[in-house]
């Protein structure tokens, strides 16, 4: 699998975007880029993946650059609860589903 | 996306014991996986849970000290067995239907003394 390199720490304002980068630059042309958040002693919750194409759901946004070397995960208007550790992770389409997370970003959201 | 139950939420156990975490998911799902977080880490993949046959290890977990279940589509039994201090973690499990998205459990956080 792919590994990926994440900030180990960030912060931001509440109401302001967050905006998280995650580096890929080994992903190969049948991987997704996934994100996951933990909040804390929850399980990891699902946020939002994509191929090459930008994606939008309720939760967040995703922009994959055009190489798809990287990606940003910006949760639009940061709220207290969003403070979390946020997991960007690559796999593949097919074959084993299985998830290899690695040590994410520590955000915080301050009031 | 599935709905995944655990029990125990937390136990706490005493060396040299062996505890079974169960895990329900309230529909079919074609895979299910079983995660160790040790404290202040990330999670750790210890195994896939294959329906009708054995589990798959990941490099480092075996099958004598992480004996796994998994009857049917909605079920696996994870044990961990002869315990000592370095098996206090998380143990968590996951599960997916086949849509592209890894549903996963509250969590078992397991102490032993």
């Amino acid at each position: 699998d792919a590994k990926t390199t994440q900030p180990p720490s960030m912060d931001c304002a509440e109401g302001r975007a967050a905006n998280l980068p995650c580096n890929h630059s080994t992903i190969s042309g049948n991987e997704y880029v996934y994100w996951y958040r933990q909040i804390h002693s929850q399980g990891p919750q699902y946020i939002i993946h994509g191929l090459k194409n930008n994606e939008t759901n309720e939760m967040a946004s995703l922009i994959i650059t055009e190489d798809r070397k990287s990606s940003t995960l910006i949760l639009p208007h940061a709220t207290l609860r969003d403070t979390a550790v946020y997991y960007c992770i690559v796999r593949p389409l097919q074959g084993a589903q299985k998830l290899v997370f690695g040590q994410g970003t520590r955000l915080t959201i301050n009031p | 996306s599935a709905v995944i139950s655990q029990k125990p939420s937390r136990d706490i156990c005493q060396r040299g014991t062996s505890l079974t975490i169960q895990c329900q998911v309230d529909s079919q799902v074609t895979m299910m996986f079983w995660y160790r977080q040790q404290p202040g880490q990330s999670l750790t993949l210890i195994a896939t849970a294959n329906q009708g046959s054995e589990a798959t290890y990941e490099s480092g977990f075996v099958i004598d000290k992480f004996p796994i279940s998994r009857p049917n589509l909605t079920f696996s039994t994870l044990t961990v067995s002869n315990m000592s201090p370095e098996d206090s973690s998380i143990y968590l499990c996951s599960g997916s239907s086949g849509a592209n998205v890894l549903t996963f459990g509250a969590g078992s956080r397991l102490t032993v003394l």
